[in-house]
């Protein structure tokens, strides 16, 4: 059980907007440390896509963004594409762990 | 081309040892923090190790403690991790990847470093089972 957490499954058509949310606590997220976004392709290796909440890798499209408020944050994809149909995994930091946590993964279905 | 590339993987037995390799290119892999994340078959990612640039600072996650030991050959570009006492929840893909520290700026004035792992290699199996 991991302690951030993310909905197991998302869906949406093409070209439509979703949001794929990430709850912390007060040790992590809540405590102001960086949220990151990875996308896992099958069968090959994550992906960093978003990192420091709301910036993207050079090489990422414009369609993803990132957002945190509070003890949460939320990764958008805009203009949905059968290739953004993946998993995807959010990422802190845990200062009662002592650990560098990821989120449980959404699979998104397009 | 910056690339990571494990190797090592494969099947022991419960109780056995191991040790991964991760040979890094392209990048001056000495100015690196460097990671090892695993993610057991079906299963989200999770953290393992971190090692400091110059290998004098090194975290685990609790599950590995005293079991795994993380630590690099900036000479030879490479990374590593000497998993001793295996158990079969150790059973994972296993990624080496760089732990950078990635430049950020919500002004002109106020700019900060987030800690991601940002390159990853392709990974190697580890089966821990009789």
């Amino acid at each position: 059980q991991s302690v951030l957490t993310q909905p197991p499954s998302v869906s949406g058509a093409p070209g439509q907007r979703v949001t794929i949310s990430c709850t912390g606590s007060s040790s992590n997220i809540g405590a102001g440390f960086d949220v990151h976004w990875y996308q896992q392709l099958p069968g090959t290796a994550p992906k960093l896509l978003i990192y420091g909440n709301t910036d993207r890798p050079s090489g990422v499209p414009d369609r993803f963004s990132g957002s945190k408020s509070g003890t949460s944050a939320s990764l958008a994809i805009t203009g949905l594409q059968a290739e953004d149909e993946t998993h995807y995994y959010c990422q802190s930091y845990d200062s009662s762990l002592g650990s560098w946590v990821f989120g449980g993964g959404t699979k998104l279905t397009v | 081309e910056v690339q990571l590339v494990e190797s090592g993987g494969g099947l022991v037995q419960p109780g056995g040892s191991l040790r991964l390799s991760c040979a890094a290119s392209g990048f001056t892999f000495s100015r690196y923090w460097m990671s090892w994340v695993r993610q057991a078959p079906g299963k989200g990612l999770e953290w393992v190790a971190n090692i400091k640039e110059d290998g004098s600072e090194k975290y685990y996650v609790d599950s590995v403690k005293g079991r795994f030991t993380i630590s690099r050959d900036n000479a030879k570009n490479s990374l590593y991790l000497q998993m001793n006492s295996l158990r079969a929840e150790d059973t994972a893909v296993y990624y080496c990847a760089t732990f950078a520290k990635l430049r950020y700026c919500r002004s002109s004035t106020n700019c900060y470093g987030a800690d991601a792992f940002d390159i990853w290699g392709q990974g190697t199996m580890v089966t821990v089972s009789s």
